[in-house]
């Protein structure tokens, strides 16, 4: 069974800073999602990694996955506060189950 | 294009009553899946249909059911609901195995 841990769950930043939100699971998952959710919203879809070393950016964020090591991780350059929001790592169990993180609450700090 | 619709966006019911949540996925999207996000929690996948049949279920009790028409859109119902089902529920619809568009979800509160 997939199960999926994030850390942290809490994270306060400062503007201009960098960070790295940790997302492992504990099986083979041949996709990795990302979502952010804004306080009261529904996913946005972030990024979707498909294979071993995949790495996507868009922006501010960049994610990558290693199949190996069951990891994947978003990291956040120059973090501005737009990015406040939480954060969900999920992946996907018998092709139908998208099993989520229990996601980072993130903060950016002026 | 329209994204995944959903309706009602809230509702307040009573222990003990029934509900039913709608959903109309995005147009040509013929799969469409149930997520219960309890607050401070990440999803849980509740049902999963593709083609009007059912493709997935997630560890949910028989009083929830499901069901997708024709049109693919689809309804979540639950019966004798529990304080514990005061969830946001969000319906997500795919084209493709890849990827998952979350519509805006209902919030539901059981009092």
């Amino acid at each position: 069974e997939l199960k999926v841990e994030q850390n942290p769950l809490f994270l306060s930043m400062q503007e201009g800073k960098n960070y790295t939100i940790y997302c492992n699971y504990s099986t083979t998952s041949d996709r990795l999602y990302w979502y952010r959710q804004d306080p009261g919203k529904s996913l946005e879809s972030l990024f979707v990694l498909l294979s071993n070393g995949a790495v996507k950016q868009e922006g501010r964020l960049m994610a990558s996955l290693d199949t190996k090591a069951r990891l994947s991780t978003l990291h956040i350059t120059a973090a501005v506060h737009d990015l406040s929001a939480t954060y969900f790592c999920a992946g996907m169990y018998n092709n139908n189950d998208m099993r989520f993180g229990a996601g980072t609450r993130l903060t950016v700090k002026p | 294009d329209a994204g995944v619709t959903q309706s009602p966006t809230h509702l307040i019911k009573t222990r003990g009553q029934q509900v039913t949540l709608r959903c109309s996925p995005i147009s040509g999207h013929k799969s469409v899946s149930w997520y219960q996000q309890v607050l401070g929690q990440g999803p849980q996948f509740i049902f999963q249909y593709y083609e009007k049949e059912e493709r997935g279920r997630g560890n949910f009790p028989d009083r929830f059911s499901a069901r997708q028409f024709p049109n693919y859109s689809s309804e979540l119902n639950v019966n004798a609901l529990l304080l514990g089902d005061s969830a946001l529920y969000l319906c997500a619809s795919t084209l493709t195995l890849y990827e998952q568009y979350f519509g805006p979800g209902t919030r539901l509160t059981v009092t």
